[in-house]
């Protein structure tokens, strides 16, 4: 039973060419987070949302936005893809305590 | 701020042996300590994790190990099996705002 749905599993787009990537969960939890991860490195934060409260890392490039129209629901929205975008995106869940869980990562390409 | 060091950054054993990684952290207010493992082309699974009020926790062959003093913690797999080799991450949560700081990685090998 999939927690944290992540469509697609695989997005190629073209350089310059927007793109939303998709994020849903069944956890019903108040925080969702979207990561970066490239080559087997540590997840990066982009941002996350406690509830409709938005909240972006300090380092996280202009060009990633995200919209959470309701608790069940999350975008990422990569207006402008550069090759240096081309990575994993990971989005996770957070209720009441600590852990956070997991999607199965949307892998995007960027040609 | 927070700072989560984590060795090795490979770990070859041989299929049946056990596998021990070990993470370090600065902030000495951080009380949540997962590990998650990361198969090839998907997400992060958490395995397990452990609180500051505890030092030892075991889920049948993981185990993962709290020192508060020396600020460090561990993750140990007995009797490996091919399934187990993955990317292996530990974190540390930021009390103040519950953000996981995270470890470089560990990327283990069960040689059959």
């Amino acid at each position: 039973d999939a927690m944290v749905i992540q469509n697609p599993r695989y997005q190629v787009t073209q350089f310059g060419k927007p793109v939303t990537l998709s994020c849903s969960q069944t956890l019903n939890h108040n925080v969702m987070y979207w990561y970066q991860q490239k080559s087997s490195q540590a997840p990066k934060l982009l941002f996350h949302y406690y509830d409709k409260d938005f909240n972006n890392e300090a380092d996280t490039p202009d060009n990633f936005q995200s919209r959470r129209p309701n608790t069940s629901f999350c975008f990422l929205d990569i207006r402008s893809p550069g090759l240096g975008d081309a990575a994993m995106y990971l989005c996770a869940t957070r209720g009441l305590s600590e852990t956070q869980y997991f999607g199965p990562g949307t892998r995007l390409l960027v040609l | 701020g927070e700072n989560v060091e984590q060795h090795p950054s490979t770990l070859s054993v041989q299929e049946g042996d056990s596998a021990v990684i070990k993470c370090t952290y600065s902030d000495s207010a951080s009380n949540y300590f997962p590990w998650y493992k990361q198969e090839l082309g998907k997400g992060p699974q958490l395995i397990i994790d452990i609180r500051s009020n505890v030092g030892e926790k075991k889920d049948q062959r993981i185990a993962v190990t709290l020192n508060k003093t020396a600020k460090h913690f561990s993750l140990h797999i007995t009797e490996t099996q091919p399934e187990d080799s993955a990317v292996y991450f530990c974190a540390a949560s930021n009390p103040s705002n519950y953000q996981l700081i995270w470890g470089a990685g560990t990327k283990l090998i069960i040689k059959p």
